[in-house]
């Protein structure tokens, strides 16, 4: 398909473990975010990549959240020693990289559950 | 002070009735403004974009007060497929975008 593709959409693991999350953007999107999405709660802001530049992490909440885009192309966010708040919805998102369209596109989601 | 506010709601009101709710924001320097919309266990998807007082697109309407910093989104003959959850979502810098906790209409038959 076209649109952003998340892998995989429903985890259960339990506290300690490691995760990786997989976002296959729309090709042709220089922009990557991630978002998490807690229960009742708005967006989070996680990291965003734009092509070569560094990467901004002022979201990411410890130091046990990573994540990477290998080729201007596909991201993985991973989650090592997870624990029960880690639980959530996580977003990936693409766009152009000109936010003042305001449009991101966003895939559905993998949804994370830490027991 | 959140970035972004919103009242959440819920909002249930019957075919055809209009719905208003407001967004208040605390980034004064915010140029533009943006409503997405959120079905349940779906992704948030952009309904519209606020540039300048307002914005209007079939039976939705938005209006912006930069004086008062709120953003509100009006929702005229509500229809079932209406039902959704509608987040407010302003710039941060950019490229960051900072959502609201966002607002959940219910419309009934």
């Amino acid at each position: 398909g076209a649109g952003v593709s998340q892998s995989p959409s429903n985890k259960v693991t339990e506290k300690g473990k490691d995760v990786e999350l997989r976002c296959d953007p729309i090709s042709g999107h220089t922009a990557l975010y991630w978002y998490r999405q807690s229960l009742g709660q708005g967006l989070e802001f996680l990291i965003y990549f734009q092509g070569n530049s560094a990467p901004d992490k002022s979201g990411l909440p410890s130091d046990r959240f990573s994540a990477e885009r290998t080729g201007g192309s596909v991201s993985t966010l991973t989650i090592q020693r997870t624990q029960q708040e880690d639980s959530a919805v996580y977003l990936c998102a693409s766009s152009w990289g000109i936010t003042n369209t305001g449009e991101l596109f966003f895939g559905e989601g993998s949804r994370l559950t830490v027991l | 002070r959140k970035e972004v506010e919103q009242d959440p709601g819920p909002f249930n009101v019957p075919e055809g009735a209009t719905v208003a709710f407001n967004c208040t924001y605390s980034n004064s320097a915010s140029q533009s403004f943006f409503w997405y919309r959120q079905d349940c266990r779906k992704e948030p998807k952009l309904l519209m974009s606020v540039y300048s007082s307002g914005n209007e697109d079939g039976r939705f309407t938005a209006q912006l007060n930069r004086a008062s910093q709120y953003i509100s989104l009006l929702i005229r003959d509500s229809k079932l497929s209406d039902s959704a959850t509608y987040l407010c979502v302003v710039p941060f810098n950019d490229y960051k975008l900072s959502f609201g906790a966002g607002t959940t209409v219910t419309v009934r038959a």
